[in-house]
């Protein structure tokens, strides 16, 4: 079964340095989610893509976090300068359609900002 | 701003016997509801899922119901097995106007052999 795919599977940082998190999503879909669960805690949506440009996002996803597809595979969220609080696991997302449709997960990225 | 809530953070069960996890909702735009099940370090796996015109929908041994007045909809997994231990998350998206799911706060089941 096809599967969306996320690299690393954990990254650690230094607070204030980028980091950039990599995801492969299934081929024929055409939206793209990033969310991320701080330990113990619910998944939060950071935010969705579809058409080569942001769909919708949330309150979180302020103006040092972005998301790219520079490829057609690819799917990539940067945190310019990280803080603390960054730290989570962060799950990739993806579906065929929006609406009435499933979302497939990676395994998620574990962040941890020192 | 809790949309979706899970109000058990967790449920034991023999094994054998029937699981059910609830979850609520406050948003009456919300038509497509998904549950998913999470293992530590895991990505949340897709268990099952109902729409609006529905009440109820079978998999399985999975079950979902959906009562739309109550704003309430609930799981059911019969017979439990220890295997289904894990953390089970309700979310709920609005078919216009919304790119996003939101997900309810997890109940973690845990099913005792």
């Amino acid at each position: 079964e096809p599967e969306v795919t996320q690299t690393p599977s954990h990254q650690v940082t230094q607070m204030g340095q980028e980091v950039i998190l990599r995801c492969v999503p299934i081929s024929n879909h055409l939206y793209f989610y990033w969310y991320r669960q701080i330990l113990g805690q619910k998944v939060e949506f950071l935010v969705s893509f579809y058409n080569n440009e942001i769909s919708e996002k949330s309150e979180i996803f302020d103006d040092q976090f972005s998301v790219e597809r520079p490829d057609g595979s690819n799917f990539t969220l940067k945190i310019r300068s990280t803080k603390l609080e960054d730290s989570a696991m962060y799950f990739c997302a993806s579906s065929p359609q929006v609406v009435g449709e499933k979302l497939f997960f990676g395994s998620g990225t574990q962040l941890s900002v020192l | 701003d809790q949309q979706v809530k899970q109000n058990s953070p967790s449920l034991s069960v023999q094994e054998g016997r029937i699981s059910i996890l609830n979850c609520d909702y406050t948003n009456s735009m919300f038509d497509y509801f998904l549950w998913y099940k999470k293992y530590p370090a895991e990505g949340p796996t897709f268990l099952i899922s109902i729409s609006s015109i529905k009440d109820k929908n079978e998999d399985g041994r999975f079950t979902v119901f959906l009562n739309k007045s109550a704003k309430h909809l609930s799981l059911h997994i019969v017979p439990s097995q220890p295997g289904d231990s894990a953390v089970y998350f309700c979310a709920a998206s609005a078919a216009s106007g919304t790119y996003k799911y939101i997900f309810g706060t997890g109940t973690r089941l845990k099913v005792l052999a």
